[in-house]
C-alpha cells in the first residue's frame, strides 16, 4: 500500500463541472504540495499547505492534517485543466511521499 | 529568474552510450533531486544532494551517478545506458529546511531520453 493515495486514478468530467481529487496519506508530513503536469509537459506547483485552505483562481485546496487527508478542487472546468494532478507529502525532512498521480480529462 | 532549467530537453541513445544530463538553478537552493518518470510508477527518487559537494542515494540509484561540484549545478550521469532506463528525467531544487519553513521543491522541465 502507498504512503501517499490519490483518488481517483482517472477521472473525465465535462466542461463546467467541479471536480475533486482526492490524497490520503499514512505517514506523518508536515506540508503537502499539489503538483499539475500537462501532456508531455513539465510539472507545476499549484499549492502548498499544511493547514486550513487556499485558492487561487478556480483552484481550492484543503488539508485536515488530522484526518490525514488533502482534496484539489476545480470549479467550473475547462479542458486546459486536463493534466495529471499529483499530491506529495513533504516527510519534514528533505525528501517528498508521492501519490501516483490522477488523471484529468475536461471534454468541451 | 529561470528557476530551474535542465539539458538537453530530449535524446536518443544506443545501448552502452554514456551521457550526462545537466540541472541548474538560480535561486540558491541548498537541495537538488534527480527523479525519474515512468507510466504507472508516479516519480522516483534517483539521487539527491544536501549542498555543495554532496550527494546521496535515492530509491532506484542503480545505473546512474551524480555530482554537485557547484551550488548550482547538479548532474545526473549515465555510464552505460540500457533500455530500462528509457524515462523522463525531472531535476528538482528546493530551500534549505527548517522547523519554521517547508521543504517547498520547484520543478525543472524534464528530460525525455529514450534508450535503444
Amino acid at each position: 500500500k502507498n504512503e501517499v493515495e490519490q483518488s481517483p486514478q482517472n477521472l473525465t468530467a465535462q466542461e463546467g463541472e467541479f471536480i475533486t481529487i482526492n490524497c490520503s496519506y499514512s505517514v506523518g508530513i508536515s506540508a503537502l504540495h499539489w503538483l499539475q503536469q500537462h501532456p508531455g509537459g513539465g510539472i507545476v506547483s499549484l499549492f502548498m499547505l499544511s493547514s486550513g485552505k487556499k485558492k487561487h483562481g478556480r483552484l481550492i485546496a484543503t488539508i485536515n492534517i488530522q484526518e490525514k487527508h488533502s482534496s484539489l478542487h476545480i470549479t467550473a472546468s475547462h479542458p486546459r485543466d486536463s493534466a495529471v494532478y499529483i499530491c506529495a507529502g513533504d516527510s519534514g525532512t528533505y525528501k517528498y511521499i508521492f501519490g501516483t498521480g490522477t488523471r484529468l480529462k475536461v471534454l468541451a | 529568474n529561470a528557476g530551474v532549467t535542465q539539458t538537453p530537453k530530449f535524446r536518443v541513445l544506443k545501448t552502452g552510450q554514456s551521457m550526462t544530463l545537466l540541472c541548474a538553478q538560480d535561486m540558491n537552493h541548498e537541495y537538488m533531486y534527480w527523479y525519474r518518470q515512468d507510466p504507472g510508477m508516479g516519480l522516483r527518487l534517483i539521487h539527491y544532494s544536501v549542498g555543495e559537494g554532496t550527494t546521496a542515494k535515492g530509491e532506484v540509484p542503480d545505473g546512474y551517478n551524480v555530482s554537485r561540484l557547484k551550488k548550482q549545478n547538479f548532474l545526473l550521469g549515465l555510464e552505460s545506458a540500457a533500455p530500462s532506463q528509457t524515462s523522463v528525467y525531472f531535476c528538482a531544487s528546493s530551500y534549505l529546511f527548517d522547523s519554521s519553513s517547508y521543504n517547498e521543491q520547484f520543478f525543472g522541465p524534464g528530460t525525455r531520453l529514450t534508450v535503444l
